[in-house]
This record gives C-alpha cells, sequence and structure tokens, in this order.
C-alpha cells in the first residue's frame, strides 16, 4: 500500500538555525500539506500546496516558514531561523483531491534548543 | 474563526460496551468531514470518511448532522485495541481544521 515516507525522523536544532523536514507524498497524489502538533496539543494546520504553489495558509506559517517541491517526488518545509516554540512533530500529508481523504506521514519530531 | 470541538475525554469504556463521540464544527462552508485515530506519538490515521448519509464500516457508524453542524462517531462491541485518540476533521479550502481529540480507553 502506497505511503507518505518523511526524513529525518527526528531532528535536534539549535535556536536560530535553518531546518528542512523532507516528505515524499503518494506518487499519484496532486495536494500536500503539512501540519505541525505540539506535544499533548491538537494537530495544526499550516499550509496546503497544489499545482507547485501554496493554496492556503494558517497564520502559523509565517515569513519563517516555506515550502517547496524541488523535483517530482520531493517537497519540503524549511523553517529559516527556528524558534523555541517551532518545537514540535510536524508531520506531512497528501490527498489526491482537494476534499479527499489525507493521508499522513509519520512525522518529524523537531526540538529547537 | 474555524474551530471543530471535541470532549477531550477520557472516556473509559469496558471492553464490549458501546461508545459514542459527538465533534462540532462551526465552519458552516466544510465540505468533508472524516474520523482518524491517533495512538500516543503517531501520525492520524484515517479511521472512516463521513458522509450525509451516514456510514458504516464494521463496528463502526459515523453520521453528518449539517443543520446542527456535528458529526458523530459510534464504536459496537469496544476491542482492548480501539483504545486511542479519535481526531475529528472538517476540510474546507485545502485544510482540514481539527479537534484536539477525544481519548478512549478500553478497559478489559
Amino acid at each position: 500500500e502506497p505511503e507518505v515516507t518523511q526524513t529525518p525522523s527526528h531532528q535536534v536544532t539549535q535556536m536560530g538555525q535553518e531546518v528542512i523536514l523532507r516528505c515524499v507524498p503518494i506518487s499519484n497524489h496532486l495536494y500536500f500539506y503539512w501540519y505541525r502538533q505540539i506535544l499533548g496539543q491538537k494537530v495544526e494546520f499550516l499550509v496546503s500546496f497544489y499545482n507547485n504553489e501554496i493554496s492556503e495558509k494558517s497564520e502559523i506559517f509565517d515569513d519563517q516558514f516555506s515550502v517547496e517541491r524541488p523535483d517530482g517526488s520531493n517537497f519540503t518545509l524549511k523553517i529559516r531561523s527556528t524558534k523555541l516554540e517551532d518545537s514540535a512533530m510536524y508531520f506531512c500529508a497528501s490527498s489526491s483531491g482537494a476534499q479527499e481523504t489525507q493521508y499522513f506521514g509519520p512525522g518529524t519530531r523537531l526540538l529547537v534548543l | 474563526r474555524k474551530e471543530v470541538e471535541q470532549d477531550p475525554g477520557p472516556f473509559n469504556v469496558p471492553e464490549g460496551a458501546t461508545v459514542a463521540f459527538n465533534c462540532t464544527y462551526s465552519n458552516s462552508a466544510s465540505q468533508s468531514f472524516f474520523w482518524y485515530r491517533q495512538d500516543c506519538r503517531k501520525e492520524p490515521k484515517l479511521l472512516m470518511s463521513v458522509y450525509s448519509s451516514g456510514n458504516e464500516d464494521g463496528r463502526f457508524t459515523a453520521q453528518l448532522n449539517r443543520a446542527s453542524q456535528y458529526i458523530s462517531l459510534l464504536i459496537r462491541d469496544s476491542k482492548l485495541s480501539d483504545s486511542a485518540t479519535y481526531l475529528c476533521a472538517a476540510g474546507s479550502n485545502y485544510q482540514l481544521i481539527w479537534g484536539a481529540g477525544t481519548k478512549l480507553i478500553i478497559k478489559p
């Protein structure tokens, strides 16, 4: 069964450093998403991406964040200058249509020190 | 502000019992609805999509009430393996808005 994959599974970084989280969505999916979940809190939408551009983004997704689809398979989330409060689990998801089921990757646990 | 609200629980339920969760959403423009389950420190996994006519998958039944803006999940004959956090999500405009989840603990 096809699945979304994410790397790395864990990332520890110093405050102010840049991180890039990587995702490989399901191959025939066209819509891609990033979510985050701070420990013990709800899943929060960050951004959706379709046709090589951002479709929707939340208030959390400020100028420190960017997304890219550098090739035909990867979908990345970059945080330019990490803050302590960026520590969370970051989930990538993909779907075949805008209102279709979103399938989640296993997540990257980011810890900012 | 778009919100999805759930009772956080925990619901402590004996094995074999029936349990029901509700979830309310504030955005009347929401077009798609889902129940996911999330195990501790894992990713959300789709349990079922929720359709206007209601749908059933084995022991699980989901209902959507658009007039009152809530969705429900019924679990019959609960198993120990059903212990998890159940998240509801409402979709519109390329995003899912999530509830905080309802924690279910099935006891032997």
